[in-house]
């Protein structure tokens, strides 16, 4: 089945020391996503790639970054964790901005720990 | 800042009640969404509302949006436990008619259904 696949979905890294969760997809959807979401809250928009395109997220912090070498696959980096970015990462893909008819897809998700 | 607005916070029922959950936001939207949120998991998107529809149905849930008062709801109809779950609405803004493609969050329902 075609879908969104998050890896790992746990995650331990310790403070300060490089991250990276990787996201796949096999719908070959144009826009992905990373959103992170803390304990109890919304899911935040840390940035997304339409095609090639990278969108920053204007309070996203300098220590996030990605990567998406092809259609298939986007990176988040995480350059120098720390005990705040404990979080739920989420993954998400559409096939082109708006055109939400199926709505968005999302992966299950990487639960980062920052030891 | 956060475009959703959700209420109530949580809501617990006893299964084959309706569940209310509604959600208020601040700008024009291109659509809005809801999704659900098992705890630990990714998020799965239940249904969609164009600005331009009023009312949308999909098996037990029905949607209404009033974008004059900028205010959507979901409703679950004879519930079951395995409703039991998070709930968000998300809205993707209105860029001048096109979509900024990307999704904000609301800060979600934690629904209960007691057996």
């Amino acid at each position: 089945d075609a879908m969104v696949i998050q890896n790992p979905r746990y995650q331990v890294t310790q403070f300060g020391k490089p991250v990276t969760l990787s996201c796949s997809q096999t719908l070959n959807h144009n826009v992905m996503y990373w959103y992170q979401q803390k304990s109890s809250q919304a899911p935040k928009l840390l940035f997304h790639y339409y095609d090639k395109d990278f969108n920053n997220e204007a309070d996203t912090p300098d220590n996030f970054q990605s990567r998406r070498p092809n259609t298939s696959f986007c990176f988040l980096d995480i350059r120098s964790p720390g005990l705040g970015d404990a979080a739920m990462y989420l993954c998400a893909t559409s096939r082109t901005k708006g055109q939400g008819r199926s709505g968005y897809t999302f992966g299950s998700g990487t639960r980062l720990t920052v030891v | 800042s956060q475009q959703g607005e959700e209420d109530p916070q949580a809501l617990s029922i006893q299964e084959g009640e309706n569940a209310t959950m509604n959600c208020s936001y601040k700008t024009s939207i291109n659509n809005l969404q809801w999704y659900r949120q098992n705890s630990g998991r990714g998020l799965v998107h239940l249904i969609l509302i164009r600005s331009n529809e009023r009312e949308k149905h999909s098996g037990r849930l029905r949607v209404t949006l009033d974008t004059s008062k900028k205010s959507s709801s979901l409703l679950i109809t004879a519930s079951r436990a395995a409703d039991t779950a998070s709930y968000f609405c998300a809205t993707d803004a209105d860029a001048g008619g096109t979509s900024y493609g990307k999704l904000t969050f609301g800060q979600g329902t934690i629904l209960t259904v007691h057996p």
